[in-house]
């Protein structure tokens, strides 16, 4: 059984940068059909998904544009994990945030909320 | 982007009863013959929750009463007799495409 085991802070302040890991067991970041995602939900954009990384012969990153410029997904190998890096933070990123594998999203992590604030 | 509309924001079902939910994609999902269409239930405090793929591929462990069709732009998640753990959010997710796209939403209550 998959399980996706998110961390990392619940406050950031305006400007600075958010981060969160997402520890993956029962599978592995370089699975070669497997793609790696985060997602953030909000009331008031719903559910939202932010970028993906994924392995085929050499590493591959997708962005949301609304955060692309902001954004950084990696994998680490040697821990089994992947995380999300959202530079510049506002008030508007204040949301739950998400990992979560594969296309159709079958595992889920349990979930981060994350509050932007001074 | 494939825009995701669901209907209705929220419905009330009395128990036992059946409940339909539609989503509706603002461009064709299919992919190798497969319409790439997922159904999440969400409850409070917990993260989305995938019960149906490929637009009627149940995910393993949900309960047969839930079922999804559709084709096309289309497509509509059933439950049938609700039961009380019935009571949840329910979201389309598109993912012909990225960015993935998800609906806005359709709050499932008890009459």
């Amino acid at each position: 059984q998959v399980q996706l085991q998110q961390s990392g802070p619940g406050l950031v302040k305006p400007s600075q940068t958010l981060s969160l890991n997402c520890a993956i067991s029962g599978d592995t970041v370089s699975n070669n059909n497997a793609a790696w995602n985060w997602i953030r939900q909000s009331p008031s954009r719903g559910l939202e998904w932010l970028g993906r990384t994924y392995y085929r012969s050499e590493w591959h990153n997708d962005y949301a544009v609304s955060v692309k410029s902001r954004i950084n997904i990696n994998a680490d190998t040697s821990k089994n994990q992947f995380s999300l890096q959202l530079n510049s933070v506002t008030a508007e990123d204040t949301a739950v945030y998400y990992c979560a594998r594969g296309w159709a999203l079958d595992f889920w992590g349990q979930g981060t909320l994350v509050t932007v604030s001074s | 982007d494939v825009v995701m509309t669901q209907s209705p924001d929220s419905l009330a079902v009395s128990l036992g009863e059946r409940a339909t939910i539609n989503c509706k994609s603002s461009q064709n999902v299919l992919f190798n013959n497969m319409e790439s269409l997922a159904w999440f239930q969400q409850k409070p405090g917990q993260p989305p929750k995938l019960l149906i793929y490929w637009a009627s591929t149940r995910e393993s462990g949900v309960p047969d009463r839930f079922s999804g069709g559709g084709s096309g732009t289309d497509f509509t998640l059933t439950i049938n007799s609700l039961q009380p753990e019935d009571v949840a959010v329910y979201y389309c997710q598109q993912y012909y495409s990225i960015p993935l796209t998800f609906g806005g939403g359709t709050k499932v209550e008890i009459k």
